[in-house]
């Protein structure tokens, strides 16, 4: 059974800083991992995905890595900015023929001015 | 283009009675997937619907819930009798393709 963690559960940062979002998922046979993002009282946005054949995938100052031999994925934000405050999920798909997807419980990132 | 949208935003019942909550997906989506998360736990999957039919409602917690999508269009999700324990946040998504999923705002569900 797919277990999907993130670690921190909260995390607060200075403005300008660059950090660094972990999720490690039990079983290694995974489709792709995604990455979402949650504004309050709204719903997710994806950010970006990454099939099983990659290693990494960026978009604008976000870029995801995959590492299936060790479980583990990473978001990468660069110069934060207090508009990236939200809260971000990781997400695994064990295969083509699901749409289920398995969800750590989230980073909740504030960055301050 | 509309998003996806729920209805109603936030539902207070008392533990016994009947919720039904509904689910708009982008028009053209055939797959539209209900998500719960309850409070300090993850979201996690409970059906998955192409067009019509279920294709996957191996997350459905008990046969308290009923998830119906007549038509293919709308979906349904209701829950009968609540309890305490199911209170939370339901997500509904869809897609066209499996992997570019559009979330809608969720449905705020307490049980009193």
């Amino acid at each position: 059974k797919q277990e999907v963690t993130q670690i921190p559960a909260a995390l607060s940062v200075p403005e300008g800083e660059n950090l660094v979002l972990n999720c490690s998922f039990t079983d290694s046979a995974i489709y792709n991992l995604q990455w979402f993002r949650q504004d309050p009282g709204k719903g997710l946005t994806s950010l970006l995905l990454i099939q099983s054949s990659q290693r990494e995938q960026t978009s604008g100052r976000l870029n995801a890595s995959l590492d299936k031999s060790s479980g583990r994925s990473t978001l990468y934000i660069a110069a934060s900015q207090p508009g990236d405050s939200a809260t971000y999920l990781c997400a695994s798909r064990r295969s083509s023929n699901t749409g289920k997807l398995i969800f750590g419980q989230g980073t909740t990132l504030q960055v301050k001015p | 283009e509309a998003g996806v949208t729920q209805f109603p935003s936030h539902s207070v019942i008392e533990k016994g009675q009947t919720v039904t909550l509904r689910c708009d997906p982008i028009s053209g989506h055939d797959n539209l997937y209900w998500y719960r998360r309850v409070m300090g736990k993850e979201i996690k999957f409970l059906l998955h619907f192409v067009k019509e039919s279920k294709q996957d409602e191996s997350g459905m917690p008990n046969n308290r819930f009923l998830a119906e999508r007549t038509g293919g269009t709308y979906s349904t999700l209701k829950v009968q009798p609540a309890e305490l324990e199911d209170s939370g946040v339901y997500f509904c998504a869809s897609s066209q393709d499996r992997d570019t999923l559009f979330f809608g705002p969720g449905t705020r569900l307490t049980v009193l």
